[in-house]
């Protein structure tokens, strides 16, 4: 089964920082793009940024860049998202992706999601 | 850049056909065939229902149908069940700097 299952939630104080990971199985992880989405509570979704396992080619949202840094491991098929410090504006749920298709806008497998909530 | 502007909600009785607009720009949507519709249940990851403007992926319903006319696409919904009610999102690429926006989302109530 091709799916992409996420770390668990945390709980984190202002200032700490924190990584939460996203493994694929089912599939050639290398050879697809991963995405991670933000919903903050009772929110939308937000495009953050994506990665190509093979290479760790990046790209990041304009509104994301310099806040989170979002990598890879291809020999572990696990992607990551990560804050040096978090603020409680980071409270959310995060997701990760599967593209597919020829665009950056179509993602197939998601992930069961990753809450995190920062509260001092 | 700004999300792409959706209605907040829309709602129809079970049967009948809804359309769900989103509108961007000459940047996003009016510049690429690249639009994208999710569906979101409460608690659960979205579902990916159109993808590149009208495409269906394997296993969606045929009641879902995307089009796109200008800077505006929409995602229609026929036949509407009582399984369809949730919020969804559209979704479209944005070029090189930017790359994708998302929706605000619209809640789909049935009647």
């Amino acid at each position: 089964e091709v799916q992409l299952v996420q770390s668990g939630a945390e709980v984190k104080k202002p200032g700490e920082s924190l990584r939460i990971s996203c493994k694929g199985s089912g599939y050639t992880f290398a050879g697809y793009w991963i995405v991670w989405v933000r919903q903050l509570p009772g929110e939308g979704l937000e495009w953050m940024g994506i990665i190509y396992p093979t290479d760790s080619d990046t790209r990041y949202s304009p509104s994301f860049q310099g806040q989170v840094t979002i990598s890879a491991d291809k020999s572990i098929n696990t992607a990551y998202l990560q804050w040096n410090s978090l603020k409680a504006s980071d409270t959310a749920m995060y997701y990760c992706a599967r593209r597919f298709g020829t665009s950056f806008d179509a993602f197939d497998i998601w992930g069961q999601g990753t809450m995190v909530t920062v509260s001092s | 850049q700004s999300a792409l502007t959706q209605p907040a909600s829309v709602s129809g009785s079970p049967g009948q056909s809804i359309t769900i607009s989103c509108t961007g720009t000459s940047s996003d949507v009016g510049n690429y065939n690249f639009v994208s519709w999710y569906q979101q249940h409460p608690g659960k990851a979205p579902k990916v229902v159109i993808y590149e403007v009208t495409k269906r992926p394997s296993g969606v319903s045929s009641r879902f149908t995307g089009s796109k006319s200008g800077n505006t696409a929409s995602l229609t919904i026929s036949g509407l069940q009582a399984e369809d009610e949730a919020h969804y999102y559209c979704c479209s690429y944005a070029g090189s700097r930017t790359y994708v926006l998302f929706g605000g989302g619209t809640k789909v109530t049935v009647l």
